[in-house]
């Protein structure tokens, strides 16, 4: 199956700084990419759909603002968590999408101390 | 819209024993329908899909699963389990924008 891959695979980092994770798909090009959040024992929520070239589309209560998505390249996407604080430190899994599934990322757990 | 429901949060059994894993979906379209793998810390592993080909699905590691309509279920089994299956399990449903939904996730726990 396609490969997706996940940088970092975790960070801790201090209350108010910004963290950027990147999702690239290694052997395929993938004009949608999804960001999931994790939180322990729990399922993957969707955050946003990122599409090449375009805006990302947020899910409703997940502020935009706050995770910065870029979907610059067919085969890489970017979330960046601003100013973060505690309450962001979760597991964030990107996905790309190879009609008609999704291939998966081994995720980055993020720590805001 | 699409969405599945896992009956079941956390599942025991013992080893060599049958492996039962319930998934109901919902969907206003014919559905693509999925069952992950997630082993701590790390991300989720396809174990099969099904995509409206055939509805008896075989995936990795002996699992298969049966695709009813009528039942709109999507169950994950394995006829014996090993130690090594311990994990947490998803069932995903998508559709035509292949928006992908998840299941709570189910714990398969196996005692030796």
């Amino acid at each position: 199956g396609a490969v997706v891959s996940q940088h970092p695979s975790w960070v801790i980092c201090k209350s108010g700084t910004s963290v950027k994770i990147e999702c690239r798909s290694l052997d395929f090009q993938a004009t949608t990419m999804f960001w999931y959040r994790q939180f322990p024992k729990q399922s993957l929520m969707l955050m946003a759909t990122s599409n090449e070239g375009s805006k990302a589309t947020y899910e409703q209560g997940v502020e935009k603002d706050k995770f910065l998505i870029n979907h610059a390249s067919l085969t890489l996407s970017t979330l960046t968590v601003t100013s973060a604080h505690p309450e962001d430190s979760s597991f964030y899994i990107c996905s790309a999408r190879d009609v008609p599934e999704q291939f998966f990322g081994p995720g980055t757990r993020l720590t805001v101390l | 819209a699409q969405s599945v429901t896992q009956l079941g949060s956390h599942v025991s059994v013992s080893e060599g024993a049958l492996v039962l894993l319930r998934c109901n979906y919902s969907s206003s379209v014919p559905p693509y329908l999925f069952w992950y793998v997630q082993y701590p810390n790390q991300g989720l592993q396809l174990l099969l899909k099904y995509t409206s080909a055939a509805t008896l699905v075989k995936g990795i590691n002996g699992f298969e699963a049966e695709f009813k309509k009528s039942e709109t279920s999507f169950h994950l089994t394995k006829p014996s389990a090993h130690m090594s299956d311990a994990a947490e399990y998803f069932c995903a449903v998508s559709g035509n924008n292949n928006d992908m939904r998840f299941g709570a996730g189910t714990r398969l726990t196996v005692k030796p």
